[in-house]
């Protein structure tokens, strides 16, 4: 079966830096994406990585290995408004999306 | 620019029956899709369409109905409503074959079924 992993819950401190992470086992690969979602909000688009390294964005980073099935989010200067799930999906081979249950980010003054 | 309008935006409704969520888009987008999603789950994917007049089947279909007669509507029905089908329901559409990967996501339909 397809499967997306994240960690449930992740808490940090404003300023800080914070990496989350997803590992995933897919039928094919056709790009991972990382979305943002505020608690009662819609998801918003983050970043999409289709080949292996590192495409920054400001604060917000991300990463992908695709023959580990591994990507991470690096989010940098922490703010308090970066608190919110952080949601992990992969583009399968009949460029269907698979999403990760998401990872929500508590972010401490 | 409204982007995606859902209504309703909260729906509590009896067990039986019917109720149809609406989705409109104004950005002409090809792709629409409809997703649950429950605490501690992914979004899980009911319906799709890729172009208006074609619909497909998501990863979780049963007990939903979409139609897509124009492009900028893509309501979703459910025929007998059941407490299973309490969650919350996101509109999304994209350019297909999504090659950005930027889904536009509706504000969401909250619906309880009692």
């Amino acid at each position: 079966g397809q499967n997306i992993d994240q960690p449930t819950e992740m808490t940090a401190t404003e300023g800080a830096i914070v990496q989350i992470n997803c590992t995933y086992q897919t039928s094919g690969f056709n790009g991972l994406f990382w979305y943002q979602q505020h608690a009662g909000e819609a998801p918003t688009f983050l970043s999409y990585n289709v080949l292996d390294g590192l495409e920054e964005k400001g604060r917000f980073s991300s990463f992908l290995s695709r023959s580990k099935g591994y990507s991470y989010l690096l989010l940098k200067e922490l703010q308090m408004k970066d608190s919110a799930s952080y949601l992990c999906a992969v583009r399968d081979k009949d460029y269907q999306l698979i999403w990760g249950a998401g990872t929500k980010l508590i972010i401490k003054p | 620019i409204a982007g995606i309008t859902q209504a309703p935006t909260s729906q509590i409704l009896a067990a039986g029956r019917r109720m149809t969520l609406r989705c409109t888009q104004d950005m002409r987008h090809n792709a629409m899709y409809w997703y649950r999603q429950d605490l501690g789950l992914g979004l899980r994917l009911i319906h799709y369409s890729n172009t208006a007049g074609t619909t497909g089947k998501g990863e979780v279909p049963d007990g939903y109905s979409v139609s897509r007669a124009n492009t900028d509507d893509f309501p979703l029905t459910l025929a007998s409503a059941v407490p299973s089908q309490t969650s919350v329901y996101f509109c999304a559409s994209s350019e297909f074959p999504l090659n950005t990967g930027e889904l536009f996501f509706g504000e969401g339909s909250r619906l309880t079924v009692l």
